[in-house]
C-alpha cells in the first residue's frame, strides 16, 4: 500500500520569498511517479509537476521546483518568488506502475502575505 | 484541451433524498474516477471506473453507488444522502495504461451540503 504524508496543514509566506511544502511517501515499490496539484479557492485541481522514481534530476516547471530526496522518501515542492496568486491548497500524490489510481495527502493551505 | 466537466457546482439536498452527481469528459479517456474531500482528511477515493460498465470499489465506497453506461459519463448516486456526506466531490479522468507521469485530469467539483 502506497502513503503520502503531508506534516504542514497551514503555511504563511511574505510575498516574494521562497517557500518549500513537505511531502513524504511510503511505497514497496521501485517505480512510481509522484505529483503535485494545486487547489485555489474555486475548486479545480491544477496539475503542477511530476516526477519519476527513476529520474536522476529534480523536475523543474517554471517557478515550480522539486526537491526530490530518494532515500529520504521526500519529493518537497519549492516554489520561488511567491505571489498573491500563490495562495490555494496544495496537494502531494503518487501512482505506482500498472496502478491506475493515485494516493493523495492530506493537503497544506498555503497563504501568501502581502 | 481535456475537458472535464461536472453537472453542479454546489448542490443543497434534504436527509434521505437519491443524490445523483454526473461527470463528462471529452477525451475518450478510458479511466474515470470519483473522489470526496473534507477538510484535514485530503482526497480519498469513493469508486473508480474502467471501462463502460465496470467499476472497482476505492477506499470509501459506503453509501455510495456508481454508474457508468457511456464512455465519457460517470454518475455518483447517494442512495440515501445523510448529513455526513456533506462534501465537496471531484470527478477525474484518465487513459488507460497511460504513462505513467500522466495526470488525472479534474472537473471544478461539486460543493454538496445535506440538510
Amino acid at each position: 500500500a502506497q502513503k503520502i504524508t503531508q506534516t504542514q496543514p497551514g503555511m504563511f509566506v511574505q510575498e516574494k520569498e521562497a517557500v518549500t511544502l513537505d511531502c513524504t511517501y511510503d511505497t514497496s515499490d521501485p517505480s512510481y511517479g509522484l505529483f503535485w496539484y494545486k487547489q485555489p479557492s474555486s475548486g479545480e485541481m491544477i496539475f503542477l509537476i511530476y516526477q519519476g522514481s527513476y529520474d536522476q534530476q529534480n523536475a523543474t516547471e517554471g517557478r515550480y521546483s522539486l526537491n526530490f530526496q530518494k532515500a529520504r522518501k521526500s519529493a518537497n515542492l519549492v516554489i520561488s518568488a511567491s505571489q498573491l496568486g500563490d495562495s490555494a491548497m496544495y496537494f502531494c500524490a503518487m501512482r505506482t506502475i500498472g496502478n491506475e489510481k493515485l494516493t493523495f495527502g492530506t493537503g497544506t493551505r498555503l497563504t501568501i502575505i502581502p | 484541451d481535456v475537458k472535464v466537466t461536472q453537472s453542479s457546482r454546489y448542490l443543497v439536498k434534504r436527509t434521505g433524498e437519491k443524490v445523483f452527481l454526473e461527470c463528462v469528459q471529452d477525451m475518450d479517456h478510458e479511466n474515470m474516477f470519483w473522489y470526496r474531500q473534507d477538510p484535514g482528511l485530503g482526497l480519498r477515493l469513493i469508486y473508480f471506473s474502467y471501462d463502460v460498465k465496470m467499476k472497482e470499489k476505492g477506499d470509501i465506497p459506503e453509501g455510495y453507488s456508481v454508474s457508468r453506461e457511456k464512455k465519457e459519463r460517470f454518475s455518483l448516486i447517494l442512495e440515501s444522502a445523510s448529513t455526513n456526506q456533506t462534501s465537496m466531490y471531484l470527478c477525474a479522468s484518465s487513459p488507460a495504461r497511460g504513462r505513467i507521469q500522466e495526470t488525472q485530469y479534474f472537473g471544478p467539483g461539486t460543493r454538496l451540503l445535506v440538510l
